[in-house]
């Protein structure tokens, strides 16, 4: 079991890209069968799965935002991150980082991010 | 993209009574790659099930998952109070992964 927490503002202006990082610790993010992901929660609503990251650099996104995202991962700190560009309103959510490409063992505790100028 | 459809909505039971959750899949689930978790207000989701019965690590056995297919359930054979929350399913047998909208188990 890993600990995951993401960080990185919490106001984002429309139009502008919102930047999340997400530090693993009590494991290594280049373990064996790890993929990584992010998943979003819209107040109120369901989940969302925006896209995962493998630590070789295997990514695999959410087509309904692919054109605007970008997941990177940083084995030298342990770190993996997403951008995505262009935000409305409708990107604000909770936003998780989450071990796991398939079903998903350990989530961090979640950041909400609001779009709003 | 696979579409889960999870019902009922809402679900008002009692503690020790027998909640049963159904999601039902738009197309096949391979392998029964399904998942199921729980989350509770203000907390991030936790895994239970996983390959549609298989429990996560510490999840006590009155959880259970069945299924195949198209159609899947979750049962939770006695109700405590800590188990009243939202439950979700996920199907990782396909990109994009996908969740049901949700079902409520309220007192």
């Amino acid at each position: 079991q890993v600990q995951l927490q993401e960080s990185g503002p919490g106001l984002v202006k429309p139009s502008q890209t919102l930047s999340l990082t997400c530090t693993v610790s009590g494991g290594s993010l280049s373990g064996d069968d790890y993929y990584w992901s992010w998943i979003r929660q819209h107040p109120g609503r369901g989940l969302e799965w925006i896209g995962y990251i493998y630590y070789s650099g295997s990514i695999s996104y959410n087509p309904s935002l692919k054109s605007r995202l970008t997941i990177s991962v940083d084995t030298s700190t342990n770190q993996f991150s997403l951008k995505l560009s262009s935000v409305t309103a409708a990107d604000t959510a909770v936003y998780y980082c989450v071990s796991g490409g398939y079903y998903f063992d350990d989530w961090g505790q979640g950041t909400l991010v609001t779009v709003s100028s | 993209e696979i579409v889960l459809t999870q019902s009922p909505g809402t679900l008002s039971l009692s503690p020790g009574e027998r909640a049963t959750l159904s999601c039902r899949a738009s197309q096949r689930v391979d392998s029964n790659y399904l998942a199921w978790y729980q989350q509770k207000p203000g907390q991030a989701p936790s895994l239970l099930i996983y390959r549609a019965s298989i429990r996560a690590t510490g999840i006590p056995d009155r959880f259970s998952g069945s299924g195949s297919g198209t159609d899947f359930t979750l049962t939770i054979s006695r109700l405590q109070p800590e188990d009243f929350a939202v439950y979700y399913c996920q199907q990782y047998s396909s990109l994009p992964r996908t969740f049901g909208q949700g079902t409520k188990v309220e007192i």
